[in-house]
């Protein structure tokens, strides 16, 4: 089955720093790369996405890029503001089986 | 946002004990989901559907098991609870065309002491 790794399981930066979150994935087949935010006692919400036609999405201060040789992909946030400050999963599905398979999660601390 | 709602919001049960967790959705979505959270270890899928006749079976079912009603409904069962399913659950549902992200609702934080 897919396994996805994430690291580092903490971050911390200061306010206007970029953040950066790996993610490595093991199914070659796995075609889509979702991430979402999670707030402190809150669900976790889609931020961004990516498919496996694509090297690279912006979206505002966000953006994720992949790698499908490496099988890796990550997410980049630019002009960090506390409000960032969150726990981030990444995520893989396995082709045909709309299934996501989660990253154990980044701790991501922005100090003002 | 109250398009995935789930009950209870929290939840203490003794040992041994028979809990049913509910979650209801208004997005006509056609799949829905059980995953449970423990710190460290992120998301993991217990049970899915596909549709109200298709449930199967995810990488974490032993313990659990789960009744799909109808379209909009989907509940997860702890036959017989046991502390190590102490931790936060969700359901998440998704559309089968094209929009792969998923809904989660609000979670169940379930406390077995």
């Amino acid at each position: 089955g897919e396994n996805v790794e994430q690291h580092p399981s903490t971050l911390s930066v200061q306010e206007g720093d970029s953040a950066v979150i790996k993610c490595t994935y093991s199914d070659s087949a796995s075609n889509y790369f979702p991430w979402y935010k999670q707030e402190l006692g809150k669900r976790p919400q889609l931020i961004i996405d990516i498919r496996s036609n694509v090297g690279e999405k912006k979206d505002q201060r966000i953006a994720v890029t992949l790698n499908k040789t490496a099988k890796h992909f990550s997410l980049h946030i630019t002009e960090t503001q506390p409000e960032d400050s969150a726990v981030y999963f990444c995520a893989a599905d396995r082709t045909g089986a709309n299934n996501l398979f989660f990253g154990t999660g980044t701790r991501l601390t922005v100090i003002p | 946002d109250a398009d995935v709602t789930q009950t209870p919001r929290n939840r203490i049960t003794k040992t041994g004990k028979r809990i049913m967790l509910e979650c209801s959705q208004t997005k006509g979505h056609d799949r829905m989901y059980w995953y449970r959270q423990d710190p460290g270890l992120g998301l993991r899928l217990i049970y899915y559907s596909f549709d109200v006749k298709d449930i199967n079976k995810g990488e974490i079912s032993d313990g659990y098991s789960v009744s799909r009603q109808a379209q909009a409904k989907f509940s997860l069962s702890l036959e017989s609870a046991i502390p190590n399913q102490t931790a936060l659950y969700f359901c998440a549902t998704s559309d089968r065309i094209g929009d792969y992200g998923y809904t989660f609702g609000s979670g169940t934080r379930l406390t077995v002491v």
